[in-house]
């Protein structure tokens, strides 16, 4: 049984599209992340959310958007895709707010052409 | 700005030997440490976690914590080839908006040769 999934994992598009990245966790956690690794490796966090509130919000595009249809699952939603977002992006989950024992989805790679 | 920072390596042991990553933060107000390691290609996986100063083992690994120093080290004794991965520090610390927010280091690439 997969605890934290993430579809899809590979993503190539070309500039100016709009994806969506899915992740659902059923680890029963009440917190959801995304995080962002770009190429030198360097994690991220980009959002987090507790019980459909958005909690963290790291001064990323507002190009990005995550939504939260219910507690098991945090989308990320990227419009108008630029190069510079190629990256893999890693979904995460943890029990509570203070982050113990986050687990990581396996990551999308997203490719902007 | 919560700055967690490591030696990006890579560092190199011989197989058997003692691996020694080390990690530096800013927030004195940490409260929670994590090593996690990364394959290449794959997720971070946690595989220590302490929370007071310290010694914590967990069979070949160790962490280490000085809060005083904010100084967080993680051992691997008779490091094995499958060891060779990316070693990320991680610390947890209150954000701004009240809720606790983990942050990751650049990580160290560490190498075990046969």
């Amino acid at each position: 049984d997969t605890a934290v999934s993430q579809t899809p994992k590979y993503l190539v598009t070309q500039m100016g599209n709009d994806k969506s990245i899915k992740c659902e966790q059923n680890l029963g956690h009440d917190t959801m992340y995304w995080y962002k690794q770009d190429s030198k490796k360097f994690l991220k966090i980009m959002f987090s959310y507790n019980n459909k509130e958005l909690i963290i919000n790291e001064t990323v595009p507002n190009r990005f958007s995550p939504k939260s249809p219910d507690k098991a699952h945090l989308n990320l939603h990227i419009n108008s895709l630029e190069l510079g977002d190629s990256a893999v992006y890693f979904c995460a989950s943890s029990q509570e707010l203070q982050g113990y024992g986050y687990t990581f989805g396996s990551g999308t790679r997203l490719t902007v052409v | 700005q919560k700055e967690v920072e490591q030696n990006s390596g890579p560092l190199s042991v011989p197989e058997g030997a003692i691996a020694s990553l080390n990690c530096t933060y800013s927030d004195r107000g940490s409260q929670s440490f994590f090593w996690y390691r990364q394959y290449s290609g794959k997720s971070p996986e946690l595989i220590m976690f302490i929370y007071s100063n310290g010694d914590k083992e967990d069979g070949r690994f160790t962490a280490q914590l000085n809060k005083a120093s904010q100084y967080v080290s993680l051992l691997i004794r008779d490091s094995q080839p499958s060891d060779s991965a990316t070693y990320l520090c991680a610390v947890t610390a209150l954000s701004g908006a009240g809720s606790y927010q983990l942050t990751f280091g650049k990580g160290t690439k560490l190498s075990v040769i046969p």
